[in-house]
């Protein structure tokens, strides 16, 4: 158990629904990351956050998809109008980040939440 | 684009041998290096950390090197273990003006047999 957790750990749903995850990092970590692995793959990245400002996200974040970290403390994922390719795996991590602009330090994976869209 | 490629993809290897595990990269510009160890329907765990400065790092029986003249990586491991059967991830990140992104490798699937 590395201090990080995730809700629910397995979703399923239908095609076209609404769905969404949360992640709690480990309490005194301002970075917090959101990443999917697919199977047989690796964690592909998301997006992350430093506090309650995201500060990056990747392409593969479309429209259907936001995250949030309102309090700088958990963060919630949430995936609109839901499609069979976005069954995955989805990875929250999370660091503790001192100087601006670093990310040598470590990150700290959570269990995931396993998506299932039928 | 930036790309990370590691071989073999699966290996099988019996307790108690020695592996080594590669990881080239076309990540630029580079910030760090990390192996991490994932177990089957578990979050990654991260194995080793290394920066443009450091050639090699250990962790008990695992070692990684990082040539980044050459942008290789490998990670070694020591007298394996039955519990060392997982997947272990490469992944590289660049770091600039504040932006994080990591791009990761697939991942060498490692069985270690009795």
């Amino acid at each position: 158990d590395t201090g990080v957790s995730q809700d629910p750990r397995h979703k399923i749903t239908k095609r076209g629904q609404n769905v969404t995850f949360r992640c709690d990092p480990i309490s005194e970590h301002n970075r917090l990351y959101w990443y999917r692995q697919t199977l047989g793959q690796g964690p592909e990245f998301l997006t992350y956050f430093q506090n309650e400002a995201q500060l990056e996200k990747s392409r593969l974040l479309s429209d259907r998809f936001s995250a949030e970290r309102p309090k700088g403390s958990f963060s919630t994922l949430e995936i609109q109008r839901t499609e069979q390719g976005d069954s995955a795996m989805y990875l929250c991590a999370s660091s503790l980040v001192l100087l601006a602009g670093g990310s040598s330090h470590e990150q700290y994976f959570g269990p995931g939440t396993r998506l299932t869209v039928t | 684009k930036n790309q990370v490629e590691q071989s073999p993809q699966s290996l099988i290897i019996l307790e108690g041998k020695n592996c080594t595990l590669q990881c080239n990269y076309t990540v630029s510009p580079f910030s760090n290096l990390r192996w991490y160890k994932q177990d089957t329907g578990r979050g990654p765990v991260s194995l080793t950390i290394m920066t443009f400065s450091e050639n090699t790092k250990s962790n008990g029986r695992y070692t990684a090197t990082l040539d980044a003249d050459t942008k290789q990586s490998s990670l070694h491991i020591t007298a394996s273990q039955l519990s060392d059967s997982a997947s272990y991830i490469c992944v590289v990140s660049t770091a600039s003006g504040g932006s994080y992104i990591p791009t990761f490798g697939r991942g060498t699937s490692l069985i270690v047999h009795p």
